[in-house]
């Protein structure tokens, strides 16, 4: 079984600056993919990131980047220049890329971001 | 706007009641997922059809089924509602093939269900 470790409850940053939300994973099989999503306030769920076991490459997308350590087993998400739009509840999840597997997520980190 | 459109987005409806909510996919998934998303249990997986089969079952009650259509809607039926019902419901697809894109779940907004 799969299982994702987000232990921030919530996160504090200025705006224009960096921040690092944590996650951690737990998985016996060598394949698997790795995501970050976004749920603001109205809601919906906004893919963000994703980064493939095998990858040899962090995953990068425009001010998003998923520091992947595989040896400790980590996909910490950096935010680069964040912005008050950033402000949101953050969701790292894992799924195994054999047969038909799904998203399992973590419990998620609240980011707010101030002026 | 995601692709996968999801309706109503929002209900609200009396214990014991029973309630249909329906999720397009985006246009060429064959896969459809539905999550739940409540407060005390966060989001958690409940079904996964593939090409009208199911494919995987999650922690989805007995009082509540799904079914993925020949043209690849789905619904999610929830009867004898009970209050703890009350959650925001996802249903999320992703496409067939192999690469990044593929292993991607775009979800819809989401329905939001309120057992009085």
């Amino acid at each position: 079984a799969q299982k994702i470790t987000q232990t921030q409850p919530g996160m504090f940053v200025q705006e224009k600056e960096a921040v690092t939300l944590d996650c951690t994973y737990d998985t016996s099989d060598p394949s698997y993919g790795l995501f970050w999503y976004k749920q603001p306030s109205s809601g919906e769920m906004i893919f963000l990131i994703y980064q493939g076991s095998y990858d040899q490459q962090n995953a990068t997308e425009g001010r998003y980047s998923l520091n992947f350590q595989k040896a400790r087993k980590s996909a910490n998400l950096v935010i680069s220049a964040s912005q008050l739009g950033d402000s949101a509840m953050y969701f790292c999840a894992m799924r195994v890329l054999l047969g038909y597997s799904t998203l399992t997520f973590g419990k998620g980190t609240m980011l707010l971001v101030s002026p | 706007d995601s692709g996968v459109t999801q309706t109503p987005k929002h209900l609200i409806t009396a214990t014991g009641q029973r309630v249909t909510l329906r999720c397009s996919p985006r246009s060429g998934d064959l896969s459809v997922y539905w999550y739940q998303q409540s407060l005390d249990q966060g989001l958690q997986f409940l079904i996964h059809y593939y090409n009208g089969e199911e494919r995987a079952k999650g922690n989805i009650l007995e009082r509540f089924s799904a079914q993925q259509f020949p043209d690849l809607h789905s619904e999610l039926n929830l009867s004898s509602l009970e209050l703890g019902d009350s959650a925001l419901y996802f249903c999320a697809s992703s496409p067939t093939g192999t690469g990044a894109g593929a292993n991607v779940l775009t979800f819809g907004a989401g329905s939001r269900l309120t057992v009085l």
